[in-house]
């Protein structure tokens, strides 16, 4: 069945960095954008940026620029979100999901916490 | 960067009666990429409606949308037990996207 799967639960110090993966598979991985939306404790969603699998581009977040990088590996349908520079209010769950075509996120991933503590 | 703004936070409402949330922008947004979500609590947000009207796959007919501009809707007829969640409207345009605050619909 389609389905993203990713990456476990990952704790980093503050200023460290973290990368996330998120594999595909039940899909044409390079038809479909894959998007990272992550949520605070207590919060509510914020997007982060997306990939286009095929070609590689990316765009990503204001509040995040400098600080993320989307990657994408097409032999085994993965991308990868990577954070540098984490800070205590990095700390959350990390999704990625898949856009149907239309900017709207059909699969999700089963997310991946992040906790970024000294 | 278009902002947001969902409204009421929390809506309180019985099972079987009719629930109304509201998104407003704060610029146009194309209606073809205004979508809702539905999140219970400890689960992945799961997709209801895109291009502002459209219902995902699975998703049963008492969920509407409408809107246009900077005013979008979530319309549930009759609230079903397994209903009450938190609501998120998400919009994409300029090749960024955000998500509205949510909307919290519990049981009175």
């Amino acid at each position: 069945q389609v389905q993203l799967v990713q990456s476990g639960a990952e704790v980093k110090q503050p200023g460290a960095s973290v990368k996330v993966s998120c594999q595909a598979s039940g899909y044409t991985f390079v038809n479909y954008y894959i998007h990272w939306v992550r949520q605070a404790p207590g919060h509510g969603l914020e997007w982060v940026g997306v990939i286009n699998p095929s070609g590689g581009g990316t765009s990503y977040a204001q509040k995040l620029q400098g600080r993320v990088t989307m990657t994408r590996d097409t032999s085994t349908g993965t991308v990868y979100m990577e954070l540098s520079s984490l800070r205590s209010d990095d700390t959350a769950i990390y999704y990625c999901a898949r856009d149907q075509g239309w900017r709207a996120f059909d699969i999700w991933g089963q997310g991946t916490m992040v906790t970024v503590s000294s | 960067e278009i902002v947001l703004t969902q409204s009421p936070g929390t809506l309180s409402l019985s099972p079987g009666e009719r629930a109304t949330l509201s998104c407003r922008a704060s610029q146009s947004v194309s209606s073809s990429y205004l979508a809702w979500y539905q999140q219970r609590p400890g689960q992945a947000p799961r997709l209801l409606i895109y291009g502002t009207s459209s219902r995902a796959t699975g998703i049963p007919d008492r969920f509407s949308g409408s809107g246009s501009g900077t005013d979008f809707t979530l319309t549930i007829t009759r609230l079903e037990p397994e209903d009450f969640a938190v609501y998120y409207c998400q919009q994409y345009g300029s090749s960024l996207g955000t998500f509205g605050p949510g909307t919290k619909v519990d049981i009175k």
